[in-house]
């Protein structure tokens, strides 16, 4: 069964502050891993797809990483816009998605 | 244009009732999805849905059952609510295969009473 684990649950960041957020995974053959942005209220936002260890991929201030057990989302310099839920997802084989308990980043200005 | 739409955005009912969330999306894909997110914002999968096979996730209740008139639209039916069904309810699409993102439509918060 796959699994993803995301942390830190919450996170508190100073404006401009770089910091990263961690998701682990375990799968039987990983088709992709998947990042999301999810603003209260809203349904998640599609940020990011990685498919094999040491692919990297950037938007703005937002970069994502990816190992054989792990993806890391960088956030440089952030700003109070990117206060929001951030959600990793794996996808193997034909199952749906599984996500991660969300890591919920507060950036205070 | 919205690319997965979901009515109604609320729904309030009380314990017992039968009622319906109807998703539709615009974008061609072949696959449909309804997932649940409960109060500590985990997404969890309910179903997944293409043309031709409905894969139910075995932990759902047989109260819930997903209708799709067509490859655009995907309904989900609840019959004898229970206040636990309290929730957001998320519709999904996406082409079917390996390694695509899917869209997800804003959400359906139901509250049972």
């Amino acid at each position: 069964e796959d699994q993803v684990t995301q942390s830190p649950e919450a996170l508190r960041l100073q404006e401009g502050e770089s910091s990263s957020l961690n998701c682990s995974y375990t799968v039987s053959g990983l088709r992709g891993l998947f990042w999301y942005r999810q603003d209260p209220g809203k349904g998640p936002e599609f940020l990011f797809t990685l498919y094999s260890a040491g692919e990297e991929k950037e938007k703005e201030r937002l970069k994502a990483t990816l190992t054989k057990k792990e993806s890391f989302l960088h956030i440089t310099a952030p700003k109070p816009e990117d206060s929001a839920t951030y959600l990793c997802a794996v996808n193997s084989g034909n199952t749906p998605l599984v996500f991660g308990k969300g890591t919920r980043l507060s950036v205070i200005a | 244009d919205t690319a997965v739409s979901q009515t109604p955005k609320y729904l309030v009912t009380q314990m017992g009732n039968d009622k319906s969330i109807k998703c539709e999306q615009n974008l061609g894909h072949d696959t449909m999805y309804w997932y649940k997110q409960d109060s500590k914002k985990f997404l969890k999968i309910m179903f997944s849905y293409n043309n031709k096979e409905l894969i139910i996730n075995e932990t759902v209740p047989n109260r819930f059952s997903p209708k799709s008139p067509d490859k655009a639209h995907l309904n989900l039916h609840i019959n004898s609510l229970e206040l636990g069904d309290s929730a957001v309810y998320f519709c999904a699409s996406s082409h079917q295969g390996t390694g695509y993102g899917y869209t997800f439509g804003s959400g359906t918060r139901l509250t049972v009473v």
